[in-house]
């Protein structure tokens, strides 16, 4: 079946520092990235929608200099979260989908990201 | 906009009996896709069951049914035979069948199954 590889796992930085969390579709081409925030014991909050080649589209509230999200092919699809802070420990999930199929959700396996 | 509500934090269920997760949703469209997904502990997303809101018989798959209200705008899970690796974290979801493609989660039901 369709797998997105997500990396690293796991992270720790420093304060004031950025991090790179990185999601490949492996065998199948990801026409959409969505990439959500669940906090201990929450839900799924989606932070933002990005297609290949075009920009991406931020949900309310969350700020777009910060978590930077790069989609630039097909198979690709990368958040950059930037001077990272405290607050932005959480862990960050990324799901693929194929356009055109309503079921085509194939989801990475986390990163957690802990901000020291 | 759409919400998704599940009002039950935890459940709890003995092994090899049934529980029924509940789930309520808010929208005015009349297309869309229901789901339900389990997050094990390694927090992996997996999808459980899916349903069309323009069918009108319930999806099952194995153990695991539902049981689709549309006037009522509900969408159960019932898991059949609860075995130990039933235990996860449950997340109904919700999909416009509109041109946005996107997922909207409920809050989540950890359920716990006693040997």
């Amino acid at each position: 079946g369709a797998v997105v590889s997500q990396h690293p796992s796991w992270v720790i930085c420093k304060s004031g520092t950025s991090v790179k969390i990185e999601c490949r579709s492996l065998d199948f081409q990801a026409t959409t990235m969505f990439w959500y925030r669940q906090f201990p014991k929450q839900s799924l909050m989606l932070m933002a929608t990005s297609n290949e080649g075009s920009k991406a589209t931020y949900e309310q509230g969350v700020e777009k200099d910060k978590f930077l999200i790069n989609h630039a092919s097909l198979t690709l699809s990368t958040l950059t979260v930037t001077s990272a802070h405290p607050e932005d420990s959480s862990f960050y999930i990324c799901s693929a989908s194929i356009g055109g199929d309503p079921y085509g959700y194939t989801f990475g396996s986390g990163t957690r990201l802990t901000v020291v | 906009a759409q919400t998704v509500t599940q009002s039950q934090p935890e459940m709890s269920v003995q092994e090899a009996e049934t529980v029924t997760l509940s789930c309520t949703y808010d929208t005015s469209e009349s297309d869309y896709y229901l789901f339900w997904y389990k997050q094990p502990p390694s927090r992996q997303m997996i999808l459980v069951i899916r349903q069309e809101a323009y069918k009108q018989q319930n999806a099952t798959e194995n153990r695991f049914s539902v049981n689709f209200q549309k006037a009522a705008k509900s969408f159960s899970l019932k898991i059949s035979d609860s075995q130990l690796g039933d235990a996860a974290m449950y997340f109904c979801a919700y999909r416009s069948a509109r041109n946005t493609d996107k997922l909207i989660f409920g809050t989540g039901t950890r359920l716990q199954v006693f040997p």
